[in-house]
């Protein structure tokens, strides 16, 4: 499996304040991705990195920033969050040193907003 | 954007059972994965199948370009396949669309 970690695993907070989830990649994959699971919506992509402070938009991306400074790092923030915002995030990378696309998954981050 | 459609959404079967999973895209893709997620949430990348067949042990799945689907095959069913498969796609290589994923109970 790719190494592939995520902190925090588990995070309680308060409508309004600042969170920031990191994913923390060992394989030197380039492509790192941030989802969000909710019921009934499987997973939908929030942003995307394919390099080194290169990042894109996804589906649901209002209320969500990105950040990558170093390979090995994709960091989620969500500035003001809201109730709808408690969700399951999962991080993924993909493109490893033979250009696969396959998609491999982090443990992912229950964040729940009160 | 494109749909991913599949089926069934739930499916209940006996150890032993053979399975078939179907996925549905309104458009063409050219990025193509199955992914399994167990009861306790971790996501697995099952194959990555924009065409053609492959075959994993007991899984196996086949993807018709040419008609927008993919077919996950599952044989002798194990309690341990309990759980839920997602499709995903995309037209180009990186912005994957899932579906919103197949449950599957297998009891002994």
């Amino acid at each position: 499996d790719a190494g592939i970690t995520q902190s925090p695993r588990h995070k309680v907070t308060e409508t309004g304040t600042p969170v920031t989830l990191r994913c923390h990649q060992t394989e030197n994959h380039r492509y790192m991705y941030w989802y969000r699971q909710d019921p009934g919506h499987g997973l939908r992509l929030i942003h995307y990195s394919y390099g080194v402070k290169d990042t894109d938009k996804g589906e649901v991306s209002d209320g969500y920033s990105v950040s990558r400074s170093k390979t090995e790092d994709f960091l989620l923030t969500l500035e003001s969050a809201t109730s709808s915002q408690t969700s399951v995030y999962f991080c993924a990378i993909s493109g490893d040193s033979a250009g696969t696309d396959t998609q491999y998954f982090g443990p992912g981050t229950r964040l729940t907003v009160l | 954007g494109i749909q991913v459609e599949q089926s069934p959404p739930d499916l209940i079967l006996q150890e032993g059972a053979n399975s078939t999973l179907r996925c549905n895209f309104s458009d063409s893709v050219n990025n193509l994965q199955w992914f399994h997620q167990n009861p306790w949430g971790q996501l697995i990348n099952l194959f990555y199948i924009p065409s053609g067949t492959k075959q994993n042990g007991r899984l196996s799945a086949t993807t018709v370009a040419t008609e927008r689907y993919s077919l996950l095959y599952i044989s002798s069913s194990q309690t341990t396949d309990s759980g839920v498969y997602f499709c995903a796609g995309a037209p180009d290589t990186d912005k994957l669309i899932f579906g919103t994923g197949t449950r599957l109970q297998v009891f002994p």
